[in-house]
C-alpha cells in the first residue's frame, strides 16, 4: 500500500505571497492532520480533517487554512506569507478508528519564505 | 493541556550496544496513547513503537522496547543492538484516547541519537 504523499517537496516563496500544499493519505485513511516543524518551536499541530470537516485546530492564525476533499486528499493554504512561516510542513493520515489511531506521516514539504 | 518532555537533546551509542531515551509527560487523563517516532535526515517521520495506557505490558517491536511507568508518567525507549541506521532524531508523542477526544499528537522536543561505528 502506498504511503502518505505530499507535494510539492520544496517551495520557495516571498513574503506576502500565498501557498498551497497538498497531501494524499494512505488508501482507506479518512483523517488527515497537518503539523508545522521548526527548529525553534518544534512540532506543532495545525489542524485535522475528517470526512471533509475540520475536526480540530491548533493555535495558529487565520492565515493558515485547509480543506479536505471527498477522496480524503487534503490541502493547506497559507496566505500573506511571513518569514516565520518557513518550516517543514508534515501531513499525517490515519484510519480514524475507535481504537488506537496511529498517524502515518508523509515526507513533508519544505517551505522557505524569503 | 498535555505536555511531553524529552530531557536529553543529544545521545550517542556504540554500534551493537544498548541505549535508552527518556520521555516524561504530564496529563490529567487516564486513557491515552504514547508513541515514539524517529526522524532520520530524510525528515520522514517513522513510527517506531506505540503503547496504550490501559495496557500494563510494555510494548516491544524487534530491537525496540519501552518502559512504561504510568504512575510516574514516564515512557522511555530502549534500543538494543544499535545499528548505524538507528541514527536519527527520536520524538516521544502523546495522544488522548476515547471518543470525542482530540486526535492530535503532542510531541516532545526530540533526542538526536548518534550511533558510533
Amino acid at each position: 500500500k502506498a504511503g502518505v504523499t505530499q507535494t510539492p517537496r520544496y517551495l520557495i516563496k516571498t513574503r506576502g505571497q500565498q501557498v498551497t500544499l497538498s497531501c494524499s493519505p494512505i488508501s482507506g485513511h479518512r483523517s488527515v492532520s497537518w503539523y508545522q516543524q521548526t527548529p525553534g518551536q518544534g512540532l506543532q499541530f495545525l489542524f485535522e480533517y475528517f470526512s471533509e470537516t475540520q475536526r480540530n485546530k491548533g493555535n495558529f492564525p487565520g492565515r493558515f487554512s485547509g480543506r479536505q476533499f471527498s477522496n480524503s486528499r487534503s490541502e493547506m493554504n497559507v496566505s500573506t506569507l511571513e518569514l516565520g512561516d518557513s518550516a517543514l510542513y508534515l501531513c499525517a493520515s490515519s484510519l480514524a478508528s475507535a481504537t488506537v489511531d496511529t498517524q502515518y506521516f508523509g515526507p513533508g514539504t519544505r517551505l522557505t519564505v524569503l | 493541556a498535555q505536555t511531553v518532555t524529552q530531557s536529553q537533546p543529544e545521545m550517542s551509542v556504540q554500534e551493537a550496544e544498548t541505549v535508552t531515551l527518556s520521555c516524561t509527560y504530564d496529563t490529567s487523563e487516564s486513557d491515552y496513547y504514547l508513541f515514539w517516532y524517529k526522524q532520520p535526515p530524510s525528515r520522514q517521520m517513522i513510527l517506531v513503537i506505540r503503547q496504550e495506557a490501559y495496557k500494563q505490558q510494555n510494548a516491544t517491536e524487534n530491537r525496540f522496547s519501552v518502559n512504561f511507568q504510568k504512575a510516574a508518567k514516564s515512557f522511555s525507549l530502549k534500543i538494543s543492538d544499535s545499528q548505524l541506521g538507528d541514527a536519527a532524531m527520536y520524538f516521544c508523542a502523546y495522544r488522548s484516547a476515547g471518543s470525542g477526544s482530540a486526535r492530535q499528537l503532542t510531541f516532545g522536543s526530540g533526542t538526536q541519537l548518534t550511533v558510533l561505528p
